[in-house]
């Protein structure tokens, strides 16, 4: 049984540039939320998504976007990179019966 | 006020004491805690759930103190491999998480 995974595992990009992660959730599961990780802090919430919509948002700008396909799948999107969005950005899967959240290996975002 | 604050740490302990730290949150309503564990470059991981009665897996004990509003784990009898970040967690719809705080447990 796979877990979360994500793709790429590590991605160098340059300031104003745009960016895809891609996240497949945990056999079973259809919400997907995603993070962001920065160095020495906690993930911060960015969004999550169930059926294919936006259910939740934290305090994150419009830069960041996302969506979900029917095999709930996601992708989070970045425009206009700026040197803070470097950081770890992990996926998590959950079930409709459970609370526990399930995280990928994240990918590491580098903006120069 | 942060959501979830917790101990930064660091901690650290000789093989086979133990060690103890502490949360609070700022959400009266909230429902669900967890502890996670985070070790150096990788994901959390779900350690376990925290529920309103406290509970035990092996050699953790978390306990939640809804009246004061704060969540605590405490790990007995340290193993080298325990050395890790511990994040706490509650859930509002949402994970919200602590800045972790650091265990280092030495031989």
């Amino acid at each position: 049984d796979a877990g979360v995974t994500q793709s790429p595992t590590h991605l160098i990009k340059t300031r104003g540039q745009q960016v895809t992660l891609r996240c497949s959730p945990k056999s079973g599961h259809d919400t997907v939320s995603w993070y962001q990780q920065a160095l020495g802090q906690g993930p911060q919430f960015i969004f999550q998504y169930y059926e294919e919509e936006e259910r939740q948002r934290g305090n994150f700008p419009d830069r960041f976007s996302g969506h979900q396909f029917p095999n709930y799948s996601s992708e989070l999107n970045v425009n206009a990179l700026l040197l803070g969005d470097s950081a770890l950005y992990l996926c998590a899967s959950s079930s409709p019966s459970a609370l526990e959240q399930y995280f990928g290996p994240g990918t590491r975002l580098t903006v120069t | 006020r942060k959501e979830v604050e917790q101990d930064p740490g660091p901690f650290n302990v000789p093989e086979g004491a133990t060690v103890a730290f502490n949360c609070t949150y700022s959400n009266s309503a909230s429902q669900s805690f967890f502890w996670y564990r985070q070790d150096c470059r990788k994901e959390p991981k779900l350690l376990m759930s925290v529920y309103s009665s406290g509970n035990e897996d092996g050699r953790f004990t978390a306990q939640l103190n809804r009246a004061s509003q704060y969540i605590s784990l405490l790990i007995r009898d340290s193993k080298l491999s325990d050395s890790a970040t511990y994040l706490c967690v509650v859930n509002d719809y949402k994970l919200s998480f602590g800045a972790g705080t650091t265990v280092t447990v030495r031989a």
